[in-house]
């Protein structure tokens, strides 16, 4: 079946450094892949998706690179802020509904 | 336009009891779904819908009940409350970008704790 693995947390940053969090995914045909993110006491809200392989979402400083050859998707920003903190869930879609991996909590300090 | 709506945002139940969680989405998506969050465990599927009419069980069904009458409203039945409901459950309206992908929108939010 489809499944997703993301790095395990919490993640701890200071201002401005630097962010990868790793996600890889098992799937049986060719899904989309997501990143979501939750603020405290929210829902999720989508972050950024790529459909096909070497497809790179992008928003608010964010970027993952859709890697059909090593099955992953790993999330990435230059320069953290402190409101960047909150629990980052890689997803995939191969067929309805989404599958979700468990979460990074990342916390960014200034 | 709304998106998707949750009620109630907390409730406190007794083991045994029973409860109704809403969910209400205006943009007319095909899908909808019913999550669970619970620490280091992710988002867990309970139950899925694909279209009016039409649902289907996810990976930790057991103890919910759903139903898609039109859609809009997906409501999600808990049959007899346990402790081990206590959780956050998140709704999802999803549409469709071709060849079954999909793209989720979720609602905020019902934290339900079981005493």
């Amino acid at each position: 079946g489809n499944s997703v693995t993301q790095m395990e947390g919490p993640v701890t940053l200071s201002e401005e450094a630097f962010l990868t969090i790793n996600c890889t995914y098992t799937a049986t045909g060719y899904p989309s892949l997501f990143w979501y993110v939750q603020y405290p006491g929210e829902g999720l809200q989508l972050l950024l998706k790529a459909t096909k392989a070497d497809d790179k979402g992008s928003n608010k400083g964010f970027e993952a690179t859709y890697r059909k050859e090593t099955t992953s998707f790993h999330l990435e920003k230059g320069s953290v802020q402190v409101s960047d903190s909150a629990v980052y869930f890689c997803a995939l879609s191969d067929d309805t509904p989404l599958v979700f991996g468990k979460g990074t909590r990342l916390s960014v300090i200034a | 336009n709304a998106g998707v709506t949750q009620t109630p945002k907390f409730q406190v139940l007794k083991t045994g009891q029973s409860m109704t969680l809403q969910c209400a989405q205006d943009m007319n998506h095909e899908y909808m779904s019913w999550y669970r969050q619970d620490p280091g465990m992710g988002l867990r599927l309970i139950h899925y819908s694909v279209g009016a009419g039409i649902t289907d069980q996810g990976e930790v069904p057991n103890g919910y009940n759903v139903s898609r009458s039109t859609t809009e409203d997906f409501p999600l039945r808990l049959l007899s409350a346990a402790p081990s409901q206590t959780s956050v459950y998140f709704c999802a309206s999803s549409y469709s970008f071709g060849q079954g992908k999909t793209e989720a929108f979720f609602g905020q939010g019902t934290r339900l704790t079981v005493v």
